[in-house]
């Protein structure tokens, strides 16, 4: 079985402040882990995804993730907001066996304050 | 074309109607997936075809859903006597598939929107 937890529906962050979605995950096997962005009235698009290596994943946007097991964590974050990235953010999480059935979570919508 | 298409994108019924939603996945993706999007939920996981067979159908929430597959392309989701709880943005999502052990990013459509009255 497999879960992922977004804290927070929404995170408001002023133009050039620091973005951080926070995302935990429960896998019984290693996970595949990642972050998708929903703009307005469109599909879902993949910003970046850990499977195997490399624990600090970058993504498009300047946006990044770290994988870390001990806390079972895969917070997103950005250095510096742009009001661009006001959009719905999901973390989601599949099983590295099998055909990979994706768990999303339930979405933080991050606002950004000019 | 050379994402996902999903169609109608805006539909509006009457509660008891049914609908049926499509969904064209990227040529040579053999993986279609259907999620359903609720005003304040997470993306709900419907079912899975690999090829034209549906290994995991588990989300469908009644008997009232249903999904076909033809030709390992087009995909059709059906919903008998909608009910107003049906009401949601239907997006179907299609990968490159296989059992290779490496993860297929899947690839999402613009979503139809259901509003059930």
């Amino acid at each position: 079985a497999q879960s992922v937890t977004q804290l927070g529906s929404h995170v408001s962050v002023s133009e050039g402040a620091l973005v951080l979605l926070r995302c935990n995950y429960s896998s019984s096997v290693p996970p595949y882990l990642f972050w998708y962005v929903q703009y307005p009235n469109q599909g879902l698009q993949l910003l970046l995804k850990y499977t195997t290596g490399a624990t600090l994943v970058k993504g498009i946007n300047g946006f990044e993730a770290e994988f870390k097991k001990s806390e079972t964590s895969f917070h997103l974050t950005k250095p510096s907001a742009h009001m661009s990235d006001a959009a719905e953010y999901f973390c989601a999480v599949s099983s590295s066996g099998g055909y990979q059935k994706v768990t999303f979570g339930t979405g933080t919508k991050l606002q950004v304050i000019p | 074309g050379a994402g996902v298409s999903q169609s109608p994108s805006n539909k509006v019924t009457e509660k008891g109607k049914d609908v049926e939603l499509r969904c064209d996945p990227i040529s040579g993706h053999t993986a279609l997936y259907w999620y359903r999007q609720s005003l304040g939920q997470g993306l709900e996981f419907l079912i899975y075809f690999q090829g034209n067979s549906a290994p995991d159908k588990s989300g469908l929430p009644s008997d009232r859903f249903s999904a076909e597959r033809t030709g390992g392309s087009v995909s059709t989701l059906t919903i008998q006597r909608t009910q107003q709880e049906d009401s949601a943005v239907y997006l179907c999502a299609s990968s490159l598939g296989g059992r290779r052990g490496l993860y297929n990013e899947q690839f999402f459509g613009p979503g139809t929107r259901l509003t059930v009255l």
